[in-house]
């Protein structure tokens, strides 16, 4: 099984419609992110949680929304769908406790391709 | 706040020949510095990172970067390509003092033909 899997893979859905991306890890960590990635604009931060009680903007959360259910579930809502929100979506978790205290990387999910008609 | 520029956004190559993909970030502080690779339909895999030391650093799959601090500058490279790095390469900052949030700069396609 995939340390991140995020659900659906791919999803087509109306404008105005309300649909959630669904994240989950089996890394135990507690950080965890939501990013959009379109051509040309590399990876852009949306939503973030540095624990179930922490939930942060990110550069991009404008038409978003998200929940911590647990340390392994970190949703993605569109409250309202729009065309524009048409992206490949990726979950990432880190931990940020290694040595050094600043060492990790990021673990990826393998993204769900959302458009938005 | 940092940011991250890659001046390449799509680069085409015929296999063997090398390989140089910029990336420059603004940031004065102490930072971290990654490539991630996305090889298509995948997700972002670690490609090498930086933290401290010798600014050369190797990764896996033959793949090098030089952190040049004067030049805020982390560029990949590779002396010889394969068909199967055909993928889109991303560079990442994480500021020591910025929560260790990283930022990814825009991407570089790369084609290798061949």
């Amino acid at each position: 099984d995939a340390d991140v899997t995020q659900t659906p893979r791919n999803r087509i859905t109306k404008t105005g419609k309300r649909i959630m991306l669904e994240c989950s890890q089996t890394k135990g960590h507690d950080r965890m992110y939501w990013y959009r990635q379109d051509p040309g604009l590399g990876l852009r931060l949306i939503y973030y949680s540095f624990d179930v009680k922490d939930i942060n903007k990110g550069e991009i959360s404008d038409g978003y929304s998200v929940s911590r259910q647990a340390q392994a579930k970190f949703s993605l809502s569109l409250e309202s769908a729009i065309p524009n929100q048409t992206a490949l979506y990726f979950c990432a978790t880190s931990d940020p406790t290694a040595a050094g205290g600043h060492l990790y990387g990021y673990t990826f999910g393998s993204g769900t391709r959302l458009t938005v008609v | 706040a940092q940011s991250v520029s890659q001046h390449n956004h799509h680069v085409i190559l015929s296999e063997a020949a090398s390989l140089e993909l910029g990336c420059n970030y603004s940031y004065g502080g102490t930072v971290n510095l990654f490539w991630y690779v996305q090889y298509p339909g995948q997700h972002l895999q670690l490609l090498l990172k930086y933290f401290s030391g010798d600014p050369l650093v190797k990764g896996i799959k033959g793949f090098e970067a030089e952190f040049i601090k004067s030049k805020f500058s982390f560029n990949l490279r590779k002396p010889s390509v394969q068909w199967s790095d055909t993928a889109e390469y991303f560079c990442a900052v994480n500021a020591y003092d910025a929560g260790n949030m990283l930022t990814f700069g825009g991407g570089t396609r790369l084609m290798v033909k061949p």
